[in-house]
């Protein structure tokens, strides 16, 4: 059964602290995606990976860096956490054009 | 560019009642097209994908045709159970492409 799991399911940080969120898959995907979750904007591309090491920024990438070392890890990292990054964060990974597989997400409240 | 519209929610149905949920779509070039569906406290999963015109994904008992002359690919059930409640995200992909673009997603509450 496919996998994607994410390091943490509730987080609670404070104003400027630094955020680390990780993501494993273990489908061998090349690509793995980072998304965040609000009510009434559904799901907005925070950046993307097609291999590793490399990287492209979604459409909200603004606060957010990432880091793809191995295949099956994508860490989204919020350099110095603002009250506006309070969210749910989504990690999925997919091969080729199909399917998106989602790790179960990650609430973040930052204080 | 390229966008998803959907209906807004929240829908609420009895159980066993008939259920739409509108989604159109605006694309460059020939996109694929998804439903995925999100209950609470997961993350979102497919529920059925179309890759061409004509189409009809199905799972579950939902149904959703890609129709390109009107850009839309409603999903349908015939009898929902209090079991569907969820929140639902109608996607494109652009063949080619990496990035996947989501509505904004519907929530459905079944009434027993």
């Amino acid at each position: 059964d496919v996998k994607v799991t994410q390091s943490s399911r509730y987080l609670v940080k404070r104003t400027g602290e630094k955020v680390f969120l990780e993501c494993v898959q273990d489908m061998d995907h090349e690509n793995m995606f980072w998304y965040r979750q609000d009510p009434g904007l559904g799901l907005r591309l925070i950046y993307f990976s097609y291999d590793v090491k490399m990287k492209e920024k979604g459409d909200i990438p603004e606060g957010y860096s990432v880091s793809r070392e191995k295949k099956e890890r994508f860490s989204l990292i919020l350099e110095s956490a603002s009250t506006n990054q309070t969210s749910m964060y989504l990690c999925a990974s997919r091969q080729g054009p199909e399917t998106q597989y989602f790790g179960p997400g990650t609430r973040l409240l930052v204080l | 560019g390229n966008s998803v519209t959907q209906m807004e929610g929240p829908v609420t149905l009895s159980e066993e009642a008939f259920l739409t949920i509108n989604c159109t779509y605006t694309a460059t070039g020939y996109p694929s097209l998804f439903w995925y569906v999100q209950y609470p406290g997961e993350g979102l999963q497919l529920l059925l994908k179309a890759t061409k015109a004509d189409d009809k994904g199905s799972n579950k008992g939902f149904e959703a045709t890609y129709r390109k002359e009107t850009t839309s690919f409603h999903l349908e059930k015939g009898s929902v159970q209090v079991s569907d409640s969820a929140v639902y995200f109608c996607a494109l992909t652009l063949t080619g492409g990496f990035k996947t673009i989501f509505g904004a997603g519907t929530r459905l509450f079944v009434k027993a």
